[in-house]
């Protein structure tokens, strides 16, 4: 069994001040793990992906985020926020016999000028 | 390019009357699956496909079915659906690889709304 928790529904910060969006997993496996950015009325984009080489993963547009499975966390973060990154953040762990995508309920990123 | 393309994009319908949506992709990838996506609970599964003629049930099937005649297409059946299947619904496609499946390729979206 695997699951996800978003540690927040709604995060809100200022333009060109750092973003952190957190992330606790679950799972009985080695698991995938991914973020996805959802903009308005778009689909679901790719931003990285975790899949047991570097810990440190770096993604498209200034995100990184760390694999730590000690705490079995895997936030996602920015050092400095652009009004183009509001959106909705996807948090994802794949694993299992049929590789299933298990996504959390998500997190609202407000970006204030 | 390489995409996965839904139809209709919008849809609004009546209770009880079929309606397929379609999905393609032109990746050739092996894995296939649908979503539903609604405020506050992200998106879940509603069935899979790990190839051709090879499906299985998700987190949320009841109501829906599919079908994987071919490799690149993975339609969503509601035979008879009922407002609670008002959603944004997801198709997605991912490539095998020896450690698993990679990261998945989603569609547009199909805003359905059962009246």
């Amino acid at each position: 069994a695997q699951s996800v928790t978003q540690l927040d529904s709604h995060v809100s910060v200022s333009e060109g001040t750092p973003v952190l969006l957190r992330c606790n997993y679950s799972s009985s496996y080695s698991p995938s793990l991914f973020w996805y950015v959802q903009h308005p009325n778009k689909g679901l984009q790719l931003l990285l992906k975790y899949t047991s080489a570097a810990t440190l993963v770096k993604g498209i547009n200034g995100f990184e985020a760390e694999f730590k499975k000690s705490e079995t966390s895997f936030h996602l973060t920015k050092p400095s926020a652009h009004m183009s990154d509001a959106a909705e953040y996807f948090c994802v762990v794949s694993g299992g016999s049929n590789y299933k995508l298990t996504f959390g309920k998500g997190t609202l990123l407000t970006v204030n000028p | 390019e390489a995409q996965v393309t839904q139809n209709p994009r919008y849809l609004i319908t009546v209770t009880g009357k079929k309606l397929t949506v379609t999905c393609s992709q032109n990746m050739n990838h092996e894995y296939m699956s649908w979503y539903r996506q609604d405020p506050g609970l992200g998106l879940r599964q509603i069935y899979y496909s790990m190839n051709v003629e090879v499906t299985d049930k998700g987190d949320v099937p009841e109501g829906y079915k599919v079908s994987r005649k071919e490799k690149r297409n993975f339609p969503l059946i509601l035979e008879s659906p009922s407002p609670n299947q008002t959603s944004l619904y997801f198709c997605a496609s991912s490539l095998s690889s020896r450690r698993g499946y990679t990261e998945a390729f989603f569609g547009q979206g199909t805003r359905l709304t059962v009246v």
